[in-house]
């Protein structure tokens, strides 16, 4: 199963938009790339997900490079209820687990 | 659409106590995880689910945990006895089914259980 690697935390100022990127270099061609957040207390909410092509949602857009090696998770106006730990996960096409590394805790600043 | 759901939601024990989490996943999810979220670390796939038979215990001490899963709907978590280390967040899953190509998992609430 595809490994990814995040930063530990960001800082993002409120109105601005919030670029989270995520590594996952071992990626097979025909594993997905998901993004769930994590609001203190809470239980992890799915956020996007996409294979090749850039994708948006009313949450967030998710641009996945050319060569699949690594992605970006974007909120586009990121607000103070966006505080959270943002994970990306790679789901296994043999065992299509979810494997949760530590995320990137962002704190959006007022 | 009504989310996963999971009871209790907080939980504080002695060590060497029983203890039983309760799971009731999105209607018509085919698919069923449990996982174990210790403070500062992401989530631990303890168990899956694809109806009522277990597709992966890999990482499920079995020693001291059982879960079950009877008629495919909803599940439960016993940890006996408990230890200290076993002090964390039990999170419920539940997706359409794992073969899908994109299969959504979504969670529930959580329980958090502490052992004293």
């Amino acid at each position: 199963d595809a490994k990814t690697t995040q930063p530990t935390s960001m800082d993002c100022a409120e109105g601005r938009a919030a670029n989270l990127p995520c590594n996952h270099s071992t990626i097979s061609g025909n594993e997905y790339v998901y993004w769930y957040r994590q609001i203190h207390s809470q239980g992890p909410q799915y956020i996007i997900h996409g294979l090749k092509n850039n994708e948006t949602n009313e949450m967030a857009s998710l641009i996945i490079t050319e060569d699949r090696k690594s992605s970006t998770l974007i909120l586009p106006h990121a607000t103070l209820r966006d505080t959270a730990v943002y994970y990306c996960i790679v789901r296994g096409s043999g065992t299509y687990k979810y494997i949760f590394g530590t995320g990137t805790r962002l704190k959006v600043l007022a | 659409e009504a989310g996963v759901a999971q009871s209790p939601r907080y939980k504080i024990i002695e060590k060497r106590q029983s203890v039983a989490f309760w799971c009731n996943p999105i209607s018509g999810h085919a698919t069923l995880y449990w996982y174990q979220q210790i403070l500062g670390q992401g989530p631990k796939l303890l168990i899956q689910f694809q109806n009522n038979g277990v597709v992966d215990d890999s990482q499920l001490p079995k020693d001291r945990f059982s879960a079950e899963r009877l008629k495919g709907v909803d599940s439960t978590l016993k940890i006996q006895p408990a230890k200290l280390e076993d002090s964390a967040v039990y999170l419920c899953a539940s997706s359409l089914g794992q073969y899908y190509s994109t299969d959504t998992q979504y969670f529930g609430p959580g329980t958090r259980l502490t052992v004293l």
